[in-house]
């Protein structure tokens, strides 16, 4: 079974550039993570969604930062315009809620912004 | 405010030995505690869960204790492996049945077992 995919793996781009994340979460799952690690802060959720729909955005850092999905399969990060602060890894999980808390994790996108 | 600490960023252990990883925590409200492990360049992989309904969960090399009236947890690693050596991440989730599945993740703690 394919696991939480997360694309790109790498992104390098110039301050004030738009970025864009990208993830598919497992198939059956309902609920969608987004994730910020940073040697700082460590592992911190940005925002999640239940059923396409998101449930606590209070992680969000700022306006810049925005996520939708669209469908079960699919969810996007992004942050416009991008700052070098946003530098750090983010990744996607997903469960399956009414199961157990376990949450399964993506690869993770490496970000860095100059 | 941090509500889940490992307060050890980093550990080093013997091949064969016990690896003791602790964590603490602050919000009574959580009922439900996971670790997880991480690679380098990958994400973390679930290793092993606990509910506060219990004081201890066994896995193969993998033991959870939970002492809910401290707030502490701890996963035993025995023995242990060089391919154990990785970041370890303690996660809180609760209450349950509040309908959310968030976790609060530790900044986990680094291990590394020496062959």
């Amino acid at each position: 079974d394919a696991g939480v995919i997360q694309s790109p793996r790498h992104e390098v781009t110039e301050m004030g550039q738009e970025v864009t994340l990208r993830c598919k979460p497992i198939s059956g799952h309902n609920s969608l993570f987004w994730y910020r690690q940073t040697m700082m802060r460590g592992l911190e959720l940005l925002i999640y969604f239940n059923n396409n729909v998101p449930i606590d955005d209070s992680g969000m850092p700022e306006d810049r930062f925005s996520a939708k999905m669209p469908n079960a399969s699919f969810s996007t990060l992004k942050i416009q315009p991008s700052e070098p602060r946003d530098s750090a890894v983010y990744f996607c999980a997903s469960t399956r809620t009414g199961g157990s808390y376990e949450q399964y994790f993506g690869p993770g996108t490496r970000l860095t912004v100059t | 405010d941090q509500q889940v600490k490992q307060n050890s960023p980093s550990l080093s252990v013997q091949e064969g030995r016990i690896s003791i990883l602790n964590c603490d925590y602050t919000n009574s409200m959580f009922d439900y505690f996971l670790w997880y492990k991480k690679y380098p360049a990958e994400g973390p992989t679930f290793l092993i869960s606990i509910s506060s309904i219990k004081d201890k969960n066994e896995d193969g090399r993998f033991t959870v204790f939970l002492n809910k009236s401290a707030k502490h947890l701890s996963l035993h690693i025995v023995p242990s492996q060089p391919g154990d050596s990785a970041v370890y991440f303690c996660a809180a989730s609760g209450p349950s049945g509040a309908g959310s599945y968030q976790l609060t993740f530790g900044k986990g703690t680094k291990l590394s077992v020496i062959p």
